[in-house]
């Protein structure tokens, strides 16, 4: 069965500071990989998604996340934060283009002054 | 990028009652899915809508609770049922064109049982 796991449900991090948000998934065939991130009383954005197409994918606001089959992993990265980045992070897998989507449990994203 | 409307966005309601939730897309799309966030949770898949027919349930989830209908490819409702303050979250309503599309998310309904 698919499924993500995201390490860590809250990371801080100093504005201006890289960020690094980890996730691994389980599936016995490529997935589809992908990257919401969800504001405070807000519903979901996606921020970037992995078909297949090229192992680094860039997505809005300045973040990218890297597909390393090898590893089973698809973190999510931003070289320097902002204040405006804190919010909810969850990475998802699919099984196919229109298939049900299988969301990892979140990682919430602090940023220090 | 497809934009949904969800209705109401949120509401109080009395245990027993139900309620249902209203998803309105502005292009025909392929495959409509709901969802439920409790609080501080991640999102978990309720259904699948299907258009035409019954919905597919996820494990844990039933018709009887969670009554869903899909009359056309742009709109799709889910009721939830008999509720009790367990059934408290925000309701989701996603959606997908397929062919390598995302799914888009309408705002949610948050929902508050009392």
């Amino acid at each position: 069965a698919q499924s993500v796991t995201q390490l860590g449900s809250h990371v801080s991090v100093s504005e201006g500071a890289l960020v690094l948000l980890r996730c691994n998934y389980s599936s016995s065939v490529p997935p589809y990989l992908f990257w919401y991130v969800q504001y405070p009383n807000q519903g979901l954005q996606l921020l970037l998604k992995y078909t297949s197409a090229a192992t680094l994918v860039k997505g809005i606001n300045g973040f990218e996340a890297e597909f390393k089959k090898s590893e089973t992993s698809f973190h999510l990265t931003k070289p320097s934060a902002h204040m405006s980045d804190a919010a909810e992070y969850f990475c998802a897998v699919a099984y196919s283009s229109a298939s049900k989507i299988i969301f990892g449990s979140g990682t919430r994203l602090s940023i220090r002054p | 990028s497809a934009v949904i409307s969800q209705k109401p966005s949120r509401d109080i309601c009395q245990r027993g009652t139900s309620l249902t939730i209203q998803c309105q897309v502005d292009s025909q799309v392929t495959m409509m899915f709901w969802y439920r966030q409790q609080p501080g949770q991640s999102l978990t898949l309720i259904a699948t809508a299907n258009q035409g027919s019954e919905a597919t349930y996820e494990s844990g989830f039933v018709i009887d609770k969670f009554p869903i209908s899909r009359p056309n490819l742009t709109f799709s409702t889910l009721t939830v049922s008999n509720m009790s303050p367990e059934d408290s979250s925000i309701y989701l309503c996603s959606a997908d064109r397929g062919q390598n599309t995302e799914a888009f998310f309408g705002q949610g309904t948050r929902l508050t049982v009392v």
